[in-house]
């Protein structure tokens, strides 16, 4: 069954680019008809739809951070990354990386999440 | 967007009890709509979705019902490992997912 982890780094700048990363194991990136999702959970907040790209590439991006997101896979090393520019400290979060399908909607399975701190 | 809020926002329940969250919809979200657990420090986990079926090797004891935009979750003999924090989350429009605020089941 797939299984998915995230990396990157736990701190970041203001202004800088958050870098992440999920590796998929146990399935492919390029299954037809997945979904690769990140979610993330700020300090006190509920959890939040960041984006995904699909098992064909396309791309979509909540129109809240539409500006600054780009999401990306590299079918070659089965992991799909997160680029999120300009940060602030208001991306101070739990960044999640999920699945879904296009027949379902739901996430399953998670990674473990992977905390990013936003300071100088 | 689909704002999803759920009641009541702490629930207080002793072990074998019953406990009944409820999430409520701002709009139709018919039966796309799913349930997850989740404890201090782990990522959520998938209970329930299309409102009503279990996920893969969820206990019996969770339970999800309604349509339209009243659901509910029922964990029907409470265990210690089903204090948590739990989510509802709709998937009626693609990709417009959203979750609820979350209800914090705390041991009584």
């Amino acid at each position: 069954q797939v299984q998915l982890q995230e990396s990157g780094p736990g701190l970041v700048k203001p202004s800088q680019t958050l870098s992440l990363t999920c590796t998929v194991s146990g399935g492919s990136s390029s299954t037809d008809g997945h979904y690769w999702v990140w979610i993330r959970q700020r300090p006190g907040k509920g959890l939040e739809c960041l984006g995904y790209i699909s098992y064909s590439g396309s791309t979509y991006y909540h129109p809240s951070l539409e500006s600054r997101l780009s999401i990306s896979v590299d079918t070659s090393k089965n992991q799909f990354s997160l680029k999120l520019r300009s940060v602030t400290a208001a991306d101070t979060a739990i960044y999640y990386c999920s699945l879904t399908t296009i027949t379902t909607g739901w996430f399953d399975p998670w990674g473990q999440g992977t905390p990013v701190i936003v300071s100088s | 967007e689909i704002v999803l809020t759920q009641s009541p926002a702490t629930l207080s329940v002793s072990p074998g009890e019953r406990a009944t969250l409820s999430c409520r919809a701002s709009q139709t979200v018919s039966s796309n709509l799913a349930w997850y657990q989740q404890k201090p420090g782990q990522a959520p986990r998938l209970l329930i979705y299309g409102a009503s079926t279990r996920a893969t090797g969820i206990p019996a004891r969770f339970s999800g019902s309604g349509s339209g935009t009243e659901f509910t979750l029922t964990i029907s003999s409470l265990q210690s490992e089903d204090f948590a924090v739990y989510y509802c989350q709709q998937n009626n429009k693609w990709p417009l997912w959203t979750f609820g605020q979350g209800t914090k089941l705390e041991i009584k």
